[in-house]
């Protein structure tokens, strides 16, 4: 059985840009969250989708936004990026929501220059 | 809001020396889980305790939840080499959805 698949792994963008991020779930998976990790924040929570539905959002500016499609695919969008933003984003599936384990895949390293 | 902190923050042992991490809720929780994360990889799930008091291992590592689950630990006897990485702890919140890691601790070990 695949992991959760995220692309890109690495990006470098520039201040102002926006990046789209994507994560493929667990088959069979219907939720999906996101985390920011950085050195000093440690893993923060950015949204949680579950049959496409946004069921929940963390303390991020609406800069950051999300969707997940009917396959449970989700992407996750930044616009505007600030060097602030540079962190590891980490994808993580769970077989349905409210249901504790989460699988995660690999992230996607974003540098902002 | 919800808190899990957990300590300490690094904890660096000789191979062979034991370790232990703690982490504490500022509310009851219903479960707790812990995940390990190795250098560069992703987190990966450990274990969930549920009941009061309970106690799991898993080979040299022992998982206890607190009596009044605000608390949990996680304990490894006579490290390796291959026990570095980030361990955290996370309140999976069912009710609300998401899950609220702690900051990690940071385990190295010197052979």
């Amino acid at each position: 059985k695949a992991g959760v698949t995220q692309t890109p792994r690495y990006l470098i963008k520039t201040r102002g840009q926006q990046v789209t991020l994507s994560c493929s779930p667990i088959s069979g998976h219907r939720s999906v969250s996101w985390y920011q990790q950085t050195p000093g924040q440690g893993l923060q929570f950015l949204f949680e989708y579950f049959s496409e539905t946004q069921r929940n959002k963390g303390n991020f500016p609406g800069r950051f936004s999300g969707r997940q499609f009917s396959n449970s695919r989700s992407e996750m969008n930044v616009s505007t990026l600030e060097l602030g933003d540079s962190a590891l984003y980490l994808c993580a599936s769970s077989l349905d929501l409210n249901t504790g384990e989460l699988f995660f895949g690999e992230g996607s390293r974003l540098t902002v220059l | 809001g919800q808190q899990v902190m957990q300590i300490p923050q690094y904890q660096h042992v000789q191979e062979g020396e034991d370790f232990t991490t703690y982490c504490n809720s500022s509310t009851t929780l219903s479960n707790i889980q812990w995940y390990k994360q190795r250098p560069g990889g992703h987190p990966v799930f450990l274990i969930q305790l549920v009941k009061s008091g309970e106690v799991k291992k898993q080979k040299r590592l022992t998982f206890q939840f607190g009596e009044a689950k605000k608390n949990s630990s996680l304990h490894i006897t006579a490290t390796q080499t291959t026990d570095v990485g980030t361990y955290f702890c996370a309140d999976p919140n069912t009710n609300a959805g998401k899950s609220t890691f702690g900051d990690g601790t940071t385990l190295t070990v010197k052979p």
